[in-house]
């Protein structure tokens, strides 16, 4: 159990519908990463934030967004699903100083039907 | 940019059978190098990981050198069983700094027969 909790583990709905990805990071850890990994693609880095705020970008849709809250959990909300969004989203977090390693949680499969 | 090249997969082993996974890189100054693991239907779980040229990481009976010369991680153990069989990430972040993303490499699948 790395401690990096994500809800839910699998989550199936049409085009066109809206869905939030919840992360819990390991306790104490400020910094959390979304990544996307789908069978063309590989992994993906999405986004970062630390604390709260947003600290790096990658390959994220326009029709993506995410946020940490005050409590450090973080959400990744996907809009105007199509096909090719279906994939398994991971979250990780790290203590975000210094060199540290990040912890990956289960993932959440998306399936867009 | 930074980038992580992984051999092409899937890799079939029989049990006991030596294993090797070659990653190489490219990165601005030296960074830090993981091999996660990926089970099936699960996340992704650090393996090893080295911090500078000529570190060795270690666990679980796998093993990878920086070779600064070369460029390269590459991912070895000696005699793999059937529970090892997983998808192996190679993946590089620059030091230093807590905001560095990982940039991982394709994957290798591993299957190990018995």
């Amino acid at each position: 159990d790395s401690g990096v909790t994500q809800t839910p583990k699998h989550l199936i709905t049409a085009t066109g519908q809206r869905v939030t990805l919840r992360c819990s990071p390991r306790s104490g850890d400020l910094s959390v990463y979304w990544y996307q990994q789908s069978l063309d693609q590989g992994l993906q880095f999405l986004i970062q934030y630390y604390n709260g705020e947003e600290r790096a970008k990658g390959n994220i849709l326009e029709r993506f967004s995410a946020q940490q809250f005050p409590d450090l959990h973080s959400e990744l909300n996907l809009s105007s699903l199509e096909l090719g969004d279906s994939a398994l989203y991971f979250c990780a977090s790290s203590s975000g100083t210094g060199d540290t390693e990040a912890f990956f949680g289960q993932g959440t499969r998306l399936t867009v039907v | 940019g930074n980038s992580v090249t992984q051999m092409e997969g899937p890799v079939t082993l029989s049990e006991e059978a030596f294993l090797t996974i070659n990653c190489t890189y490219t990165a601005t100054g030296y960074p830090s190098l993981f091999w996660y693991v990926q089970y099936p239907g699960e996340g992704l779980q650090l393996l090893l990981k080295a911090t500078k040229a000529d570190d060795k990481g270690s666990n679980k009976g796998f093993e990878a050198t920086y070779r600064k010369e070369t460029t390269s991680f590459h991912l070895e153990k000696g005699s793999v069983q059937v529970s090892d069989s997983a998808v192996y990430f190679c993946a590089l972040r620059r030091k230093n700094t807590g905001f560095q993303k990982l940039v991982f490499g394709t994957g290798t699948r591993l299957l190990v027969s018995p």
